[in-house]
This record gives C-alpha cells, sequence and structure tokens, in this order.
C-alpha cells in the first residue's frame, strides 16, 4: 500500500544539525512532488518545504529559508531534509506528505525533533 | 505570505448535530483551499480538496463550499468518530499555508 515513512529526529542542541529522511513505497515516487509539514508541540500545523517531482525546484518557508534544505533521491524512493541552525522552536514533529495535484493526499506518521540546551 | 483564519477555534457539539467551521483567507485563493482532520497523535488526513470535492473515503457526510476568500466545512451529522481538529489549506501560492486548526469537542 501507499506508504511514507520518517527517520532521523531526536534530540540536539541548538545550532546543531539534524537530517531527516522519508521512505517512500507503494506509488510512483518520482511522478510527484513531496512537502515537509511540521507541528510544535500543541500547535497547528506549519508547511515548511516542497519539491518538485524531479528536484528542479524547491520552496521553503521564510523561517527556515537559509537553514533547511530539501532534496530527494529518486533512484532511492526517498525524500529528505537537511536542518542546520536548528533554533528552539525548530521543536516539532516532522511529517512528510505526497503531493496529490494541490493536496497532500498521503502523509507519513511523523518523526519528532526537539532542540534543547 | 496567505493568511488563513478559521472560526471558531474550538467548538463542543453532540452526535447528530450539523457542524460548520468556517475559513477565510487573506486574499483571493479561487478554489484552491483544502481541508484536513487530525485525530491525537496521528498524521492529518485530507477530506476535502478544490474547495468542495470529497476525497475517496471519506463519508459522504463531510461537505465543503466556498471560492474566493470565504470557504466552509460542514458535517451533517456529527458521529464519535469526527471528534478531532479540522486545519483548512490554501494551495494558491508556493507557501501551502494553514488555518490555526478547529478543535471538535464532545458536548
Amino acid at each position: 500500500q501507499v506508504q511514507l515513512v520518517e527517520s532521523g529526529g531526536g534530540v540536539v542542541q541548538p545550532g546543531g544539525s539534524l537530517r531527516l529522511s522519508c521512505a517512500a513505497s507503494g506509488f510512483t515516487f518520482s511522478s510527484y512532488g513531496m512537502h515537509w509539514v511540521r507541528q510544535a508541540p500543541g500547535k497547528g500545523l506549519y508547511w515548511v518545504a516542497f519539491i518538485r517531482y524531479e528536484g528542479s525546484n524547491k520552496y521553503y518557508a521564510d523561517s527556515v529559508k537559509g537553514r533547511f534544505t530539501i532534496s530527494r533521491d529518486n533512484s532511492k524512493n526517498t525524500l529528505n531534509l537537511q536542518m542546520n541552525s536548528l533554533k528552539v522552536e525548530d521543536t516539532a514533529v516532522y511529517y512528510c506528505a505526497k503531493e496529490g495535484g494541490g493536496y497532500m493526499d498521503v502523509w507519513g506518521q511523523g518523526t519528532t525533533v526537539t532542540v534543547s540546551s | 505570505d496567505i493568511q488563513m483564519t478559521q472560526s471558531p477555534s474550538s467548538l463542543s457539539a453532540s452526535v447528530g448535530d450539523r457542524v460548520t467551521i468556517t475559513c477565510r483567507a487573506s486574499q483571493i485563493i479561487n478554489s484552491y483551499l483544502n481541508w484536513y482532520q487530525q485525530k491525537p497523535g496521528k498524521a492529518p488526513k485530507l477530506l476535502i480538496y478544490a474547495a468542495s470535492s470529497l476525497q475517496g473515503g471519506v463519508p459522504s457526510r463531510f461537505s465543503g463550499s466556498g471560492s474566493g476568500t470565504d470557504f466552509a466545512l460542514t458535517i451533517s451529522s456529527l458521529q464519535p468518530e469526527d471528534f478531532a481538529t479540522y486545519y483548512c489549506q490554501q494551495t494558491f501560492s508556493t507557501s501551502r499555508t494553514f488555518g490555526q486548526g478547529t478543535q471538535v469537542e464532545i458536548k
């Protein structure tokens, strides 16, 4: 079945780095754009980044621009999010989601990132 | 960025009630509006896309309406499994902003 599985979350100090991954299965990964969305504890959903199906175009929320990099490896059906210069306010559950054509139709279960000293 | 404002932030309702949640965009977004449901500890689930199209497998008691800047999600007869938080999302711009969420609680 169609599935997304995130990994790579953990605890990191402010200013540190972390790399999240999202393994896709059950669909032709190389044909779809992909998103990262996060949710801080007790808060709402916040869109983080998007990458087009072929990886040529990438878009970021202003709050992460210049610090986070979204990438993909279509040969391995994997989406990545490299997070540098992490801040306490980046603490959240990070979800990857498949772009269905103007909506996010498949979501992973999320991976938790905690930025704390 | 386009701001999305949901009303109310929370509501209490009983099983069988008709419930409507509204979402207003800070600028015209045509019909580029989606609705998601999220239960505690779970990932969001797509309910409605393009303002009024029902995602496959979603019960027909859910419906969406609106265009331009004002939108609504209606649950015609609230069921026990519908108690959750609901989010609107605009996809008019590449920055895919969400509303702040509406928590639907049991009265």
